[in-house]
């Protein structure tokens, strides 16, 4: 295992459509982070994840999106009923336990709503 | 609210000189301040980090500097090369949350 792996590397869309993205990330790390990225922008985050358990969620997190990570290990985010600004990089992290620690990002997946 | 605030947004610097980023946490408790380098179409890599309890750690070219006083901390790159250009952020964890807050990025552009 060699780092962070997210699939797909990039999605377009059409308006209304479900997606789903998945994250596999370095396998001894117990937390996962989901964060969204717009252009000319840093990451934000959207939710977190200890092991099974989602600790928490970002206010931008809507009642359209979902996140899983059912077995503690990989974690899907899924999108409901797309809209145009959903459009973005969705940029999945992991990091091992134990205060703050070092955060290893995955290449994202592109989204394209269109 | 708290936030992380990076300037310059944009830095143009010949190859061979120095580029310094500087950036401002407004939680005096954040204890962790990592940087990363963005690619275009790539997702952020870690490329150094520091914790409070130093104020300033070196890797090659690259140096973090950290002022808890001031609530600010620096990336410096020497000898700046051509594979430097990229968009680079600043984060810190703000409000003893586990996740990092980024700062908005800072496009660094080496001109050969």
């Amino acid at each position: 295992d060699t780092g962070v792996s997210q699939d797909p590397r990039h999605k377009i869309t059409k308006r209304g459509q479900n997606v789903t993205f998945r994250c596999d990330p370095i396998s001894e790390h117990n937390r996962l982070y989901w964060y969204r990225q717009t252009l000319g922008q840093g990451p934000e985050f959207l939710t977190y994840f200890q092991n099974e358990a989602q600790l928490e969620k970002s206010r931008l997190l809507s009642d359209r999106f979902s996140a899983e990570r059912p077995k503690g290990s990989f974690s899907t985010l899924e999108i409901q009923r797309t809209e145009q600004g959903d459009s973005a990089m969705y940029l999945c992290a992991s990091t091992s336990s134990g205060g703050n620690t070092e955060a290893f990002f995955g290449q994202g997946t592109r989204l394209t709503v269109v | 609210g708290e936030n992380v605030e990076q300037h310059p947004s944009t830095l143009s610097v010949q190859e061979g000189d120095s580029a310094v980023i500087k950036c401002t946490y407004s939680d005096s408790a954040s204890n962790y301040f990592p940087w990363y380098k963005q690619e275009l179409g790539k997702g952020p890599q870690l490329i150094i980090d520091i914790r409070s309890n130093v104020g300033e750690k070196k890797d090659q070219r690259i140096a973090v500097t950290l002022n808890k006083t001031a609530k600010h901390f620096s990336l410096h790159i020497t000898e700046t090369q051509p594979e430097d250009s990229a968009v680079y952020f600043c984060a810190a964890p703000l409000s003893s949350a586990r996740q990092l807050t980024f700062g908005s990025g800072t496009q660094l552009t080496v001109l050969p």
